[in-house]
């Protein structure tokens, strides 16, 4: 089946210490997100990459850094976590068209939550 | 600017019964409009959208949600909940008003299903 696959599910990290959360696809879409999701709140969009376009919002901290090496893949660098990034990090995928092809629908992956000791 | 707003943070209903979440909307446009359900430590998987083929769209698990210009609303209902139903539900709209673009989610919405 085609999916978006997000490893680990689960990620401990120390005070200060980089991070890396991996995100993976087989729908070949053209729009990767990352999302952070603290406790009972909407998710939060930090950047997305449209093809190799990257698009950070204007809210993302510094620290937050993404990478994507190819289509499938997209990656999440947190370079330096305080106890309040700790959060459920979700990677969402799309197709995104600047024809009439339809409406844009973003499918998500099981997520990760970070925790930050 | 776009926007959703989600009536209640707290939804509880009993088995069997009616399950009614609402979700209003704000647009300069004819709005795209989606409902996500999150279960507890999983990803948002799609129920339903709306893209202004059918006024009432109906989605997986038996949801559906029908679009009211006049009332700018698009309310999603189930006729009767299920244990398994319980879980977060959140609105979205498209930030461009058009049918690509980022997504902007309402806070969600928790839903207790009483035995």
């Amino acid at each position: 089946d085609a999916m978006v696959i997000q490893n680990p599910r689960y990620q401990v990290t120390q005070f200060g210490k980089p991070v890396t959360l991996s995100c993976s696809q087989t729908l070949n879409h053209n729009v990767m997100y990352w999302y952070q999701q603290k406790s009972s709140q909407a998710p939060k969009l930090l950047f997305h990459y449209y093809d190799k376009d990257f698009n950070n919002e204007a809210d993302t901290p510094d620290n937050f850094q993404s990478r994507r090496p190819n289509t499938s893949f997209c990656f999440l660098d947190i370079r330096s976590p305080g106890l309040g990034d700790a959060a459920m990090y979700l990677c969402a995928t799309s197709r995104r068209s600047s024809g009439l092809a339809g409406v844009e629908t973003q499918y998500f992956g099981p997520g990760t939550r970070l925790l930050v000791l | 600017a776009q926007s959703v707003t989600q009536l209640g943070s707290h939804v509880s209903v009993s088995e069997g019964a009616l399950v009614l979440l609402r979700c209003n909307y704000s647009s300069s446009v004819p709005p795209y409009l989606f409902w996500y359900v999150q279960y507890p430590n999983q990803g948002l998987q799609l129920l339903l959208k709306y893209t202004s083929a059918a006024t009432l769209v109906k989605g997986i698990n038996g949801f559906e949600a029908e679009f009211k210009k006049s009332e700018t609303s698009f309310h999603l209902t189930k006729p009767s909940a299920h244990m398994s139903d319980a879980a977060e539900y959140f609105c979205a709209v498209s930030d461009s008003g058009g049918s690509q673009g980022n997504l902007i989610f309402g806070k969600g919405t928790k839903l207790s299903v009483k035995p």
